[in-house]
């Protein structure tokens, strides 16, 4: 079964620190990976997504994600991390139901990112 | 450009009673979505619409839960009876297609069942 494991539900850091945030995903098809945002109280929003062509993809706030074929991975990095980026972030992953023709968004579990001052 | 349009934000009532929810889309998007998100784990798809046309409802529990989009445009999720393990947030999105678009997402409808 196609699934997506995020490995820390909570990460705290301080202002200005690097962060990572994992995610593994499993499948045995083609599939395309997307991170979204939830600030609190507000719906998800589009971080960043791998479609296909350059494995690094980058946001306009500066995160980025790097899709790992062999590892299936797809971790989220920010070099400097403000108060503003505390939110829950989701790993997701469309997945080709071939039968039916259409694709089907697969999300992980979710990490609360904590940035402190 | 408007966003994807959710009522109420949030509903509290007791087990066994009956609630809706509605939705109303990106203008222009054929693809809608309704999804459960139960406290410390991610959204769930509950059903699929493309036009006014189910794709999928895998996930739906048929004998409490309903859902349509007549006319493919807006829609309303029905539970009844509700169950405690139904409190969640119940997420609305919508895509252009039903490959791989961008979903964009509502602000939810809290729903506690007491």
């Amino acid at each position: 079964a196609q699934s997506v494991t995020q490995l820390d539900s909570q990460v705290p850091v301080f202002e200005e620190a690097p962060v990572e945030l994992r995610c593994n995903y499993s499948s045995s098809v083609s599939v395309y990976l997307f991170w979204y945002v939830q600030y609190p109280n507000q719906g998800l929003q589009l971080l960043l997504k791998y479609l296909s062509g350059s494995t690094l993809v980058e946001s306009i706030n500066g995160f980025e994600a790097e899709f790992n074929k062999s590892q299936t991975s797809f971790h989220l990095r920010k070099p400097s991390v403000h108060i503003s980026d505390t939110a829950e972030y989701f790993c997701a992953v469309s997945l080709a139901v071939l039968s039916g023709g259409y694709n089907k968004l697969i999300f992980g579990a979710g990490t609360r990112l904590a940035v402190h001052p | 450009e408007a966003g994807v349009a959710q009522s109420p934000r949030y509903k509290i009532i007791e087990k066994r009673q009956s609630v809706a929810f509605w939705c109303n889309p990106i203008s222009g998007h054929a693809t809608l979505y309704w999804y459960q998100q139960i406290l410390g784990q991610g959204p769930k798809l509950l059903i699929q619409f493309q036009n006014n046309g189910v794709v999928d409802d895998s996930q739906l529990p048929k004998d409490r839960f309903s859902a349509e989009r007549l006319k493919g445009v807006d829609s309303t999720l029905k539970i009844q009876p509700a169950k405690l393990e139904d409190s969640a947030v119940y997420l609305c999105a919508s895509s252009l297609g039903t490959t791989q678009e961008t979903q964009y997402f509502g602000p939810g409808t809290r729903l506690l069942v007491l």
